[in-house]
């Protein structure tokens, strides 16, 4: 079936513009996560939503990441006043218990 | 002391060697410890997990767990080309809610 899709693949923003990055889950995947990955910090977790629960919000970085999950499938990631240090791949997961994440192929942001 | 310590190598083999990757952690409440592939420029895939102390045997992969070292490995018999990657080790968190991931080991097989 239908893996973990995200898109955009690559994406090149100018430092101080907003970026929205989107996760399509594995259909019946009732949790989605995201990741970021780059050189220095390895795959850090960022925001993970289950079913209607309150996301886990603890991983994000600073206030001008956000993230949401509408209708419990799609979700979107959004980084307000990009700055240089955010440039990395954003990997999207999902799973049905929390064991078995499968991740998207990323996209990766380039912050100039 | 960062949570998940992984080797970043590179490690490099000809083919058929066995190949043993590891990773120390430092929290003891881990409980869940998987293993993931990523090949360049790709998402990680997951091999396989395990629970708690002990074995698990997929075709070439093994994996075991040792708690009282906190001390997980990865073993590839036989290794092939294909299996040149970046193997990432991770455990859950305590919360259930995500994966803490080492930096990774990059192999290379050679033909």
């Amino acid at each position: 079936g239908a893996g973990v899709s995200q898109s955009p693949s690559n994406k090149v923003t100018e430092k101080g513009k907003d970026v929205e990055l989107r996760c399509d889950p594995i259909s019946g995947h009732t949790a989605l996560y995201w990741y970021r990955q780059s050189l220095g910090q390895g795959l850090e977790f960022l925001i993970y939503f289950q079913g209607n629960s309150a996301p886990d919000k603890s991983g994000l970085p600073s206030d001008r990441f956000s993230a949401e999950r509408t209708g419990g499938s799609v979700s979107t990631l959004t980084i307000q006043r990009t700055q240089q240090e955010d440039s990395a791949v954003y990997l999207c997961a999902s799973s049905f218990g929390s064991k078995e994440q499968y991740f998207g192929p990323g996209t990766r942001l380039t912050v100039t | 002391q960062k949570e998940v310590e992984q080797d970043p190598g590179p490690l490099s083999v000809p083919e058929g060697a066995i190949v043993s990757l590891n990773c120390t952690y430092s929290n003891s409440a881990f409980q869940y410890f998987m293993w993931y592939r990523q090949y360049s420029r790709k998402g990680p895939e997951l091999l396989m997990y395990t629970y708690s102390s002990g074995n698990k045997e997929d075709g070439r992969f093994t994996a075991q767990v040792d708690k009282s070292s906190k001390y997980i490995s990865l073993f590839i018999r036989d290794s092939q080309p294909s299996d040149s990657a970046t193997y990432l080790c991770a455990m859950l968190n305590q919360a259930g809610t995500a994966l803490i991931f080492g930096k990774g080991t990059t192999l290379s097989v050679s033909s």
